[in-house]
């Protein structure tokens, strides 16, 4: 079965810096990937996936991941961090036609 | 795009009591539906899995008969939280996914849960 791992509990950064959420996954056969931001007491927003194509995803709010399929890696980015991204970060891997397995999450924090 | 509504969005109810939550797909047909559980600061553990119409496959380490799901339509699925208990105060979540190659899931807004 597939599982995800989220190397980073916890992600202090100051506004405007960049940052790098990780995210690497666990498989015997081809996945999708997703990431998620979870605000307090809020569902889940997908923030953008892997399904196939091009490695470098886009999402919302800036965000993009690249899918490394060799190092079996999905790590998060964006260059440029708001205050208002404080949340917690969650990545997921599904096998095709499988359910949807989450990592332990990661808090970001984006201080002034 | 694709919605999912989840009902209640919070509830208090007593120890002993029932509780059952709602998620409904609005403009799509949910063949498979997930239910998760989240604990404060922690990730969302998968609780069982059903597609429309049959028995739902629970994790190991689920109780079945005290969380009942059932997704008896294409565009609804139930969790019952049966003679909860404070230990089973929880934030729960569906998400649904639809017949297709738009593969994708849907994700409800979540349910507290806090049995006093």
């Amino acid at each position: 079965a597939q599982s995800v791992t989220q190397l980073d509990s916890q992600v202090p950064v100051f506004e405007e810096a960049p940052v790098e959420l990780r995210c690497n996954y666990s498989s015997s056969v081809s996945v999708y990937l997703f990431w998620y931001v979870q605000y307090p007491n809020q569902g889940l927003q997908l923030l953008l996936k892997y399904l196939s194509g091009s490695t470098l995803v886009k999402g919302i709010n800036g965000f993009e991941a690249e899918f490394n399929k060799s190092q079996t890696s999905f790590h998060l980015r964006k260059p440029s961090v708001h205050i208002s991204d404080t949340a917690e970060y969650f990545c997921a891997v599904s096998e095709i036609n499988n359910d949807m397995r989450f990592g332990a999450g990661t808090r970001l924090t984006v201080k002034p | 795009g694709a919605v999912v509504s989840q009902h209640p969005s919070w509830v208090i109810c007593k120890s002993g009591t029932s509780v059952k939550i709602e998620c409904r797909s609005l403009d799509f047909q949910a063949t498979t539906m997930f239910w998760y559980r989240q604990f404060p600061k922690k990730s969302l553990m998968l609780m069982a899995t059903s597609n429309e119409g049959s028995k739902a496959t629970y994790e190991q380490g689920v109780e079945k008969d005290k969380f009942l799901i059932n997704h008896a339509s294409l565009t609804l699925s139930t969790l019952t939280v049966t003679s909860a208990h404070p230990e089973d105060s929880s934030f729960y979540i569906c998400s649904a996914r639809g017949a297709g190659s738009n593969y994708g899931y849907t994700f409800g807004s979540g349910t507290r849960l806090t049995v006093v």
